[in-house]
């Protein structure tokens, strides 16, 4: 079963706005990262929260990470058009190596 | 410094027929990882390789499906009598050594997007 479930599915947002995303996953976990996927096209890594971290900001995001509720929110601010895109959590399991599971995304349209 | 190459971008094969798709990690990286992503879905663990080692393939199925990362050149997910099932993008990460205490970033390739008619 999916490790990382990203709530909403789709978020609709006009450009300016602030957009969260949120992630849930199951079991514990080291770190969980963030990336995203333009239509089409391969994954960029957005950013890394390590488990003993409580919040991560990297320009306009800011990433927060609840470990007691297993989960963890993504925050756009100030979005663009260009931010447009599917956006996934992943985490790795706590065995010792990098199995990285992914959630099922949360697709984010930003309206100029 | 390139990023993670794979190739072909776009692969179409017949029912039956044989896919193979190729993956050069980044410079000085080790850890190949393979994934694959059905339309609408998010991306699904297959394999994880180390130079000439299998470490995970708990995520490939058992038949038609093999992996392989050789001493000298990219590592190699091979599909073999492809059906339509296995259209999908097949996307390769890599990764350095893994960091004292858990995880370090996996960066991805663009994908190969394999079509099965």
């Amino acid at each position: 079963s999916q490790q990382g479930e990203e709530d909403p599915q789709a978020l609709s947002i006009q450009e300016g706005e602030n957009a969260t995303m949120n992630c849930s996953y199951k079991t514990s976990i080291n770190n969980l990262q963030w990336y995203r996927q333009n239509s089409g096209r391969g994954l960029v890594h957005l950013i890394l929260i390590r488990s003993n971290e409580r919040e991560k900001h990297s320009g306009r995001l800011r990433v927060t990470l609840d470990t007691s509720k297993k989960s963890s929110s993504l925050l756009i601010t100030a979005s663009r058009a260009a931010d447009t895109a599917s956006y996934f959590c992943a985490t790795d399991g706590s065995g010792g190596y990098q199995k990285v599971t992914f959630g099922t995304g949360t697709k984010l349209q930003v309206i100029p | 410094n390139a990023g993670v190459m794979q190739n072909p971008r776009h692969l179409v094969r017949r029912r039956g027929q044989e896919a193979r798709l190729r993956c050069s990690p980044m410079k000085g990286h080790s850890h190949v990882y393979w994934y694959r992503q059905l339309p609408e879905e998010g991306l699904k663990f297959m394999v994880y390789l180390q130079k000439e080692n299998i470490i995970d393939e708990s995520g490939m199925p058992k038949e038609r499906f093999s992996a392989e990362f050789p001493k000298e050149g990219p590592s190699i997910l091979r599909i073999q009598q492809v059906v339509r099932g296995d259209s999908a993008a097949y996307f390769c990460a890599s990764s350095p050594e893994i960091q004292r205490g858990g995880q370090d970033t996996q960066y991805f390739g663009p994908g190969t997007r394999l079509t099965v008619l």
